[in-house]
């Protein structure tokens, strides 16, 4: 079977640091997803790891480590428009442009 | 481009009434798939086509739900009858061929929130 893992809710303080984790457990992998969906809208794509390590975009960064079966985002300098759900979602066949499996998603809340 | 567009937004319906969903994916875009939403299983892939073929409906819940791409620019999900548990947010989205961009990002459509009464 495929399963997602993610922390159902997190807060943290305007201007922190959080880091929302994720771990899978997949028959294959051929990629990491993470998007962003704020209350009532569409998901939107944030970054996208294949390789292990650490991918840096802006404010945001995404690690991969495909040993593990982890990967964490982590937002910096958090802003109140970053209260939205986080959803964590894995390509798990080796080849091709095949289907995603989504995590059921991180609510996080930034307080002033 | 206006991206990925979905109609209607928003679906009232009594149970057992029929309910089509309409989709237009982004132009050139060779993928498109249909995700159902809810609190309890969060988002589940539905069905997916490539180039106007269904190439996975192993999603999809049972024979009330049926999926068409009649052509590249348009597709639709049909719940007939309709049932209270089908009440999701159903979500399109579509994304390019194979080996044009990495990542082979999906984008997602505005979304159609369903409600059956």
């Amino acid at each position: 079977g495929q399963n997602i893992d993610q922390p159902t809710e997190m807060t943290a303080t305007e201007g922190a640091i959080v880091q929302i984790n994720c771990t899978y457990q997949t028959s294959g992998f051929n990629g990491l997803f993470w998007y962003q969906q704020h209350a009532g809208e569409a998901p939107t794509f944030l970054s996208y790891n294949v390789l292990d390590g650490l991918e840096e975009k802006g404010r945001f960064s995404s690690f991969l480590s495909r040993s593990k079966g982890y990967s964490y985002l982590l937002l910096k300098e958090l802003q109140m428009k970053d209260s939205a759900s986080y959803l964590c979602a894995v390509r798990s066949q080796n080849s091709g442009n095949t289907p995603l499996v989504f995590g059921k998603g991180t609510r996080l809340s930034v307080i002033a | 481009d206006a991206g990925v567009i979905q109609s209607p937004r928003h679906e009232v319906t009594e149970m057992g009434q029929e309910v089509t969903l309409r989709c237009k994916p982004i132009s050139g875009h060779d993928y498109l798939f249909w995700y159902r939403q809810t609190m309890m299983r969060g988002l589940e892939l539905l069905i997916y086509f490539n180039n106007n073929v269904p190439i996975d409906d192993s999603g999809m819940p049972e024979d009330r739900f049926s999926a068409k791409m009649p052509n590249a620019s348009f597709s639709t999900l049909k719940i007939q009858p309709s049932e209270p548990r089908d009440s999701a947010v159903y979500f399109c989205a579509s994304s390019e061929r194979i080996g044009t961009q990495q990542p082979d990002t999906q984008y997602f459509g505005p979304g159609t929130r369903l409600t059956v009464l």
